[in-house]
């Protein structure tokens, strides 16, 4: 059974400063995803790594994919508090040719907090 | 507004009742994924339709039902509600084929049981 681990659970950062979100899964996976979910409302993707040493970056946050080790990092650079939310990763397996099975499994989420 | 909509977005109900929470997806998508988050469980996938043919399962119970149409909107049942059936459940779309988009999200449906 594939296991999606985050840590930390909690995170509360300071205004400017840098941290990084690590996610850990146990099976080989084909793509990985961040999403982004403020209290009581949808999941928001942030972004789609889809090989090994894949990064993606978009404003302060920046995204890694090390298929090889089954890790997968979201660095925060120069927090602000808009960046509070819970952050979510998340990995598919298996599935037949056509997309048609590749469902999201989900780690339990980081809550992040950024104090002035 | 993500493209994918959720009906009810909120429902209140008592134990032991039946309710329907809808979804349609966002055009052209002909998967749609279910997900309950509730605080102890996290987001536990439940059920994925393809082109209104069941195509997996995940922890849904035996007292949820779920079926997609032919206009690909697809509809959750929950009965014999219990107090820990409260939860956010949520509709998640996605092309038929592999590429980068990734799945698209509705904005919920939070299912109060009393």
């Amino acid at each position: 059974e594939l296991k999606v681990e985050q840590n930390p659970l909690f995170l509360s950062m300071q205004e400017g400063k840098n941290y990084t979100i690590y996610c850990n899964y146990s099976t080989t996976s084909d793509r990985l995803y961040w999403y982004r979910q403020d209290p009581g409302k949808s999941l928001e993707s942030l972004f789609v790594l889809l090989s090994n040493g894949a990064v993606k970056q978009e404003g302060r946050l920046m995204a890694s994919l090390d298929t090889k080790a089954r890790l997968s990092t979201l660095h925060i650079t120069a927090a602000v508090h808009d960046l509070s939310a819970t952050y979510f990763c998340a990995v598919t397996t298996g599935g037949n040719s056509g997309g048609s099975n590749y469902k999201l499994t989900f780690g339990k989420g980081t809550l992040l907090t950024v104090n002035p | 507004d993500s493209g994918v909509t959720q009906t009810p977005k909120h429902l209140i109900t008592a134990t032991g009742q039946r309710v329907t929470l809808r979804c349609s997806p966002r055009s052209g998508d002909l998967s749609v994924y279910w997900y309950q988050q509730s605080l102890d469980q996290g987001l536990q996938f439940l059920i994925q339709y393809y082109n209104g043919e069941e195509r997996a399962k995940g922890n849904i119970l035996e007292r949820f039902s779920a079926q997609q149409f032919p206009d690909l909107h697809s509809e959750l049942n929950l009965s014999s509600l219990e107090l820990g059936d409260s939860a956010l459940y949520f509709c998640a779309s996605s092309r038929w084929d592999r590429d980068s988009y990734g799945y698209t999200f509705g904005s919920g449906t939070r299912l109060t049981v009393v």
